[in-house]
């Protein structure tokens, strides 16, 4: 079946950095673009970054551009997210998700990213 | 930007009733709007894609309306399971990819 592990995660201090990895199995990972989707604590979700299938393209919410970046590695089945100079608000469980709008859409189980002094 | 806007922010309601659940788009986003329910501790799972198209596994309980700018889900005969938390969501215009910011269904 289709699995999507989100790893990771952690605590760190403000301006610190984090990489976050997605590892997908159970379907053919080059034919999805890949998204990241976050969650503040007691909050709603929020879409982060998306990368096309072939790593082509990449969008980024005004939130994150220019602190986060969004890859893939097609041969190992992999989404990374990348994250630096982060901030008190950024804190949130982080979702990779194929977000296909349509059968196909899967979400991986989050992890936790916290920031904090 | 699209705007999602859901309504009410919080339902209670008793088990076996059918509630309709709102979500308002901003602009026009077509026929391209999807409902999540997520539960305390889970990743969203996609309930209904498309406005009205139910996805693999999702009892026929839970139905999609709507296009253009209003929407709604309803699920008719709530089941304890039901009880959760749902998210609309547009693939219309992007990015951004927008989600509501959810309507919480609770046990009366």
């Amino acid at each position: 079946q289709v699995q999507l592990v989100d790893t990771g995660g952690g605590v760190v201090q403000p301006g610190q950095s984090l990489r976050l990895s997605c590892a997908v199995s159970g379907l053919t990972f080059s034919n999805f673009g890949m998204h990241w989707i976050r969650q503040a604590p007691g909050r709603g979700l929020e879409w982060v970054a998306t990368i096309w299938e072939d790593g082509s393209s990449e969008y980024y919410a005004a939130s994150v551009r220019g602190r986060f970046r969004i890859s893939r590695d097609n041969s190992k089945s992999t989404l990374f997210l990348e994250m630096n100079a982060l901030r008190v608000e950024d804190t949130a469980v982080y979702y990779c998700a194929t977000l296909a709008g349509g059968p196909s859409d899967y979400w991986g189980q989050g992890t936790l990213v916290g920031v904090s002094s | 930007e699209v705007v999602m806007t859901q309504s009410p922010g919080t339902l209670s309601v008793f088990p076996g009733e059918t509630v309709t659940l709102s979500c308002r788009a901003s602009q026009s986003v077509g026929s391209r709007l999807a409902w999540y329910q997520q539960k305390r501790g889970q990743a969203p799972r996609l309930l209904v894609y498309g406005t009205s198209a139910r996805d693999v596994g999702v009892p026929a309980r839970f139905s999609g309306s709507g296009s253009g700018t209003d929407f709604t889900l309803t699920i008719s005969g709530l089941q304890s399971e039901d009880f959760a938390v749902y998210y609309c969501q547009q693939y219309e215009h992007w990015p951004p990819w927008t989600f509501g910011q959810g309507t919480k269904l609770e046990i009366k």
